[in-house]
């Protein structure tokens, strides 16, 4: 148990429709990211939030949108559903921000079916 | 970051040493090697990382070469629970994007009994 929560587990939806994925990062971590892992794709980084604010981005769609609360959850959107989303979500957390080196560490992710 | 190259797929027998290589002839001075794997599905593990010594934990020992451009992942008796895809990456420490991972196409590492 790597101290990450994820929910929800499954999510199977249609194309056109809006979701929100969870996430609760270990106690006391300030960083969270988020990847997307698909067939076609492989682990892909999305975004990255440090005590609610954004830090890094990677190759994450316009329909997509994420925000870390003050109490250090975060939130990952994605509108306009279509096929291709399909995927596993992870959220991973860290205690670090700028300068840090450690490991990270990933939820058991949500998985997205669009149908 | 630099590019990591690793072999697709590797086999090993239960309670032998795993060895899975991995070139990044590009590393820079200030990147460090860190690997992880991912067993069916599940969410990545860390599993050790190291700058230019040889690092050891509980899980796995970490060989880097003197010229930095290859490194080894040691699994010292590897069991039917360590068959998981190992994925090698390089990362400059700092910066504003620390966490931001490149994941390649890893190693699929089988155990067999």
């Amino acid at each position: 148990d790597s101290g990450v929560t994820q929910t929800p587990k499954h999510l199977i939806t249609a194309t056109g429709q809006r979701v929100t994925l969870r996430c609760s990062p270990r106690s006391g971590d300030l960083s969270v990211y988020w990847y997307q892992q698909s067939l076609d794709q492989g682990l892909q980084f999305l975004i990255q939030y440090y005590n609610g604010e954004e830090r890094a981005k990677g190759n994450i769609l316009e329909r997509f949108s994420a925000q870390q609360f003050p109490d250090l959850h975060s939130e990952l959107n994605l509108s306009s559903l279509e096929l291709g989303d399909s995927a596993l979500y992870f959220c991973a957390s860290s205690g670090g921000g700028q300068g840090a080196i450690g490991e990270l560490f990933f939820g058991e992710g949500s998985r997205l079916t669009v149908l | 970051d630099a590019k990591t190259t690793q072999p697709p797929s590797m086999d090993c027998a239960e309670g032998r040493a795993a060895n899975l290589p991995c070139n990044h002839s590009t590393i820079s001075g200030n990147e460090y090697v860190y690997w992880y794997r991912q067993i069916h599905s599940q969410g990545p593990q860390y599993i050790i990382h190291g700058l230019k010594n040889n690092e050891t934990n509980e899980m796995a020992s970490l060989i880097i070469t003197e010229d930095r451009k290859s490194s080894t992942l040691i699994l010292p008796h590897a069991t039917l629970r360590d068959t998981a895809v190992y994925y090698c990456i390089v990362r400059r420490a700092g910066g504003t994007s620390y966490g931001k991972l490149t994941f390649g196409q890893g190693t699929i590492l089988t155990v067999h009994p």
